[in-house]
């Protein structure tokens, strides 16, 4: 079955840095989009980034366009998010989840997420 | 891009029905049939429960419905269930591969 298992939240300071990932099982990784969507506590979700399945494309939210990267390893079913830059407002727990293709532009599978925090 | 609008609480009793709306803009649900919902119990994973504005994932009970008018999304569950509590979020795809969800929404089973 389809498994998202996100990894590498934790504490960091205002102005830090951290890399988030998603390692995938259940299903062809390099075949789908994939996306990351954080909440912060308290607050609804927001869509953060997408990559294209190939990596050849990728967007992102102004909140944190310039400061976050999305990537991908296809050889190791992985998905990443750099964040740069860290601010306190980036607080959340960050989910991975996969684009449910087939032009349907939807999150079909999502990870239990992992908490960043941003604090001094 | 601005969040889609919820409402922050809507409340059944089991066997009821609810509509739980999603007001957008003609940038994103009103100009792409591309809405979907999520379910969210907290300290799990969110879970697909409408894409493309009506159609279910299978496993998803035919209990929850989808439909849009305009820029105005809608989901309505019938024969509410104790199950069914947990927060609900639409989403919309805005254009130039950008997403926007909506604030939420508290569904309470009575």
């Amino acid at each position: 079955q389809v498994q998202l298992v996100e990894s590498g939240g934790g504490v960091v300071q205002p102005g830090g840095s951290l890399r988030l990932s998603c390692a995938a099982s259940g299903f062809t990784f390099g075949d789908y989009n994939m996306h990351w969507v954080r909440q912060a506590p308290g607050k609804g979700l927001e869509w953060v980034a997408f990559i294209r399945h190939d990596a050849t494309d990728e967007c992102y939210a102004d909140s944190v366009k310039g400061r976050f990267a999305i990537s991908r390893d296809n050889s190791k079913n992985t998905l990443y998010l750099q964040l740069n830059s860290l601010r306190a407002e980036d607080t959340a727990v960050y989910y991975c989840a996969r684009d449910g293709g087939s032009g349907s532009y939807s999150l079909d599978y999502w990870g239990q997420g992992t908490l960043v925090i941003v604090s001094s | 891009q601005s969040a889609l609008t919820q409402p922050a609480s809507v409340s059944g009793s089991p066997g009821q029905s609810i509509t739980i709306s999603c007001t957008g803009t003609s940038s994103d649900v009103g100009n792409y049939n591309l809405v979907s919902w999520y379910q969210h119990h907290p300290g799990k994973a969110p879970k697909l429960m409408i894409y493309e504005v009506s159609k279910r994932p299978s496993g998803v009970s035919n209990r929850f419905s989808g439909s849009k008018s305009g820029n105005t999304a809608s989901l309505t569950i019938s024969g509410l269930q104790a199950e069914d509590e947990a927060d609900y979020y639409c989403c919309s795809f805005a254009g130039s591969r950008n997403w926007v969800f909506g604030g939420g929404t508290k569904l309470t089973v009575l």
